[in-house]
């Protein structure tokens, strides 16, 4: 069945460290975001891409992060140098936004990323 | 004005006892309003939505309930069960192309036996 995957699951690295992330949308969607989540900030968006093209990316620490969608079955999340306030879930989700339509946004698992 | 703001934090409820939990939003021009539901160590998945132009949505034992005027609305779960602990989150957006989301902080819900 169709379902966005994301890799790595777990990445445990240290602080200074390159981290790269990667989301498989689901075949056919157009519209890729990036999520972080944390106990403190809850769900917070950090980029989004509409065929491929980045439309939003404004929660996105600058200086460190950078997203990107080489091609359409593949997004990644970096961070370069990784400092321990990075630590949370990154998920990836996708959608294909229609008029009239509700806009279902579909998860993949999260990579739980932890800052040493 | 693109916050939405979701209460409360973490919810204990009785199996069969009734969860409700609310949300309040800001931005008169949001005009989707969905609910997602995440299991732990899982990513949200959508439970139900609504749209401004109705009041109420019913899907089993979930419900939404849409007040536009006082720019709020909740999700009423019914007959709560142990299979119901999650992390809820409401969210505002749109319909139509524009797709982006705005979500609530989440509220942790735990039904007991």
């Amino acid at each position: 069945d169709a379902r966005v995957t994301q890799t790595p699951r777990h990445k445990v690295t240290e602080m200074g460290q390159e981290v790269t992330m990667r989301c498989q949308p689901i075949l056919g969607h157009n519209t890729v975001f990036w999520y972080r989540q944390t106990m403190m900030q809850g769900l917070e968006l950090l980029a989004y891409f509409r065929n491929r093209a980045p439309l939003d990316d404004s929660g996105m620490p600058k200086d460190r992060f950078s997203a990107e969608m080489p091609d359409a079955t593949l997004a990644t999340l970096k961070i370069q140098p990784s400092e321990p306030r990075d630590s949370a879930v990154y998920f990836c989700a996708s959608g294909l936004p229609r008029t009239g339509h509700y806009n279902e946004q579909f998860f993949g698992p999260g990579t739980r990323l932890t800052v040493l | 004005q693109q916050q939405v703001k979701q209460s409360p934090q973490s919810l204990i409820v009785q199996k069969g006892g009734i969860s409700i939990i609310n949300c309040a939003y800001e931005n008169t021009a949001f005009d989707y309003f969905p609910w997602y539901q995440q299991f732990p160590g899982k990513g949200p998945a959508l439970l139900i939505a609504i749209r401004p132009d109705v009041s109420e949505k019913k899907e089993g034992r979930f419900t939404i309930s849409f007040n536009k005027s006082a720019k709020q609305f909740s999700l009423h779960i019914m007959d709560s069960q142990p299979g119901d602990s999650a992390t809820y989150f409401c969210a505002a957006g749109y319909t139509g192309t524009a797709s982006k989301l705005t979500f609530g902080t989440g509220t942790r819900l735990q039904v007991t036996l």
